[in-house]
């Protein structure tokens, strides 16, 4: 069965502050999403990858960098954290990123920006 | 762009009552629509897809029919339990952008 960790499952920082966020996939899947979800607006896309030293703009993406260094493992990183980006960050991988594939998803970072 | 719109954004039902939650969309081209389900404390799960014009999705007695004419692809149970009570997300996939675009999400609970 799929299987998409993160670590950590919260995390509490200052404003200004530097977070990092990771996931790791075993499921050998080429495509890698992060995403934001708030009240109100769902899911939203951050960055995604297609493959280890690949990135991809997503929807929202002001405000975070991303890195994928192999296959399994995809970071989101806060440089300077702001109290906006309080929110519960979801990693997701697919065998197919052409819109037509089923995504599965990690338990979910609980991230506070004080 | 593309978008999906989830006219409900919270539905409150009794035990074997029958459950629909409203999903329309708007996509160029040929969107594949999916359904997805987030119980507390974890991550969304699939629950089911269609990618053509009337074909059935279905999934732990949901079901979805993809209508191109209205652009809808609504979530019906027709007797919903009480572990049914979660977030029901709708969801686009596009072959023109590689990527999904979610509705704003469903909270669905269900009193025994």
């Amino acid at each position: 069965e799929a299987a998409v960790t993160q670590s950590p499952r919260n995390k509490v920082t200052v404003t200004g502050g530097n977070v990092t966020l990771s996931c790791r996939q075993t499921n050998s899947h080429n495509y890698m999403y992060w995403y934001r979800q708030d009240t109100g607006h769902g899911l939203r896309l951050i960055h995604y990858s297609y493959g280890a030293g690949n990135l991809q703009i997503g929807d929202v993406p002001d405000g975070y960098k991303a890195t994928r260094t192999t296959q399994e493992d995809f970071f989101l990183l806060l440089e300077l954290a702001s109290p906006s980006q309080t929110s519960l960050y979801f990693c997701a991988s697919s065998d197919e990123g052409l819109g037509y594939a089923e995504q599965f998803f990690g338990p979910g970072t609980r991230l506070t920006v004080l | 762009g593309d978008s999906v719109t989830q006219t409900e954004g919270q539905v409150a039902l009794s035990e074997e009552d029958f459950l629909t939650i409203h999903c329309n969309y708007s996509a160029s081209g040929y969107p594949a629509l999916f359904w997805y389900v987030q119980y507390p404390g974890e991550g969304p799960q699939f629950l089911f897809r269609a990618s053509r014009d009337k074909e059935k999705g279905s999934s732990r007695g949901f079901e979805a029919t993809y209508d191109k004419g209205t652009t809808s692809f609504h979530l019906r149970k027709a007797s919903v339990q009480e572990s049914d009570s979660a977030v029901y997300y709708c969801a686009l996939g596009n072959t023109g952008n590689y990527k999904y675009v979610f509705g704003a999400g469903t909270r669905l609970k269900v009193i025994a």
